[in-house]
């Protein structure tokens, strides 16, 4: 059984930089077709794809963050963690990560629960 | 302000047919699939239609996509109160680095 699950703080202050970690199970990220992306979705408004990380260490960021972005992965811990440097109150949002299968679905197919992250001071 | 547009509303009665569209652009949907996902109130989304038309096990076939040139739509038929929910459209846009561009989501409404 395949399972994510977002971890992190809940408040972050303006300017902070937050830490989300994805835990992960039933899959390696070093085999081959696998990634594990970033999802973020405000209240009550639209999806909007963050990043992305494939088993070949490639990684993938949307243009208009991309600056304050970065995804790394820790393959032994089952673990992809996303930095977004300098949190603004429009950050505030349900970050979700999920699983990508390159070859497959070549979609997200599992999602986790996501994790809800308030920008505030 | 979403890079895939779509209608922000849809509604239908039980047993009818409808149809939600997205549209998009020649780097988007013009030369890569589209994907369709449906978020219940309260959930993760869950991936409904892949690679336009295809449905992962354990959809229904209710549930059918669909792609012309730079538009996609998701038609779903027998409309039960269940299929109520928001409708993601997603695809992958080849310009920059390539990225993933969601729609803005299509509220369903079961009357």
């Amino acid at each position: 059984q395949i399972t994510l699950k977002e971890s992190g703080p809940t408040l972050v202050k303006p300017t902070q930089t937050l830490t989300l970690t994805c835990t992960f199970s039933g899959f390696s990220l070093s085999t081959s077709g696998v990634g594990v992306g970033w999802i973020r979705q405000p209240p009550g408004k639209a999806l909007e794809w963050l990043a992305l990380i494939y088993w070949d260490d490639d990684k993938r960021y949307s243009p208009s963050l991309k600056s304050r972005l970065t995804i790394t992965k820790d393959t032994s811990k089952n673990q992809v963690v996303l930095t977004m440097t300098n949190m603004d109150p429009v950050d505030t949002a349900t970050y979700y990560c999920a699983l990508e299968t390159v070859g497959a679905t070549d979609a997200f197919d599992i999602w986790g629960q996501g994790t809800m992250v308030t920008v505030s001071s | 302000q979403s890079v895939l547009t779509q209608p922000p509303s849809a509604s239908g009665t039980p047993g009818q047919r409808v149809t939600i569209s997205c549209s998009g652009s020649s780097s988007n949907i013009g030369s890569n699939y589209v994907y369709w996902y449906q978020q219940l109130p309260g959930t993760a989304p869950k991936l409904l239609i892949y690679r336009n038309n295809q449905r992962p096990s354990g959809v229904p076939d209710r549930f059918s996509g669909s792609k012309s040139g730079t538009s996609a739509s998701l038609a779903i038929s027998g409309l039960r109160s269940e299929d109520e929910a928001d409708y993601y459209c997603a695809a992958w846009d080849d310009s920059l680095s390539g990225y993933w561009v969601f729609g803005g989501g299509t509220k369903l409404t079961v009357l």
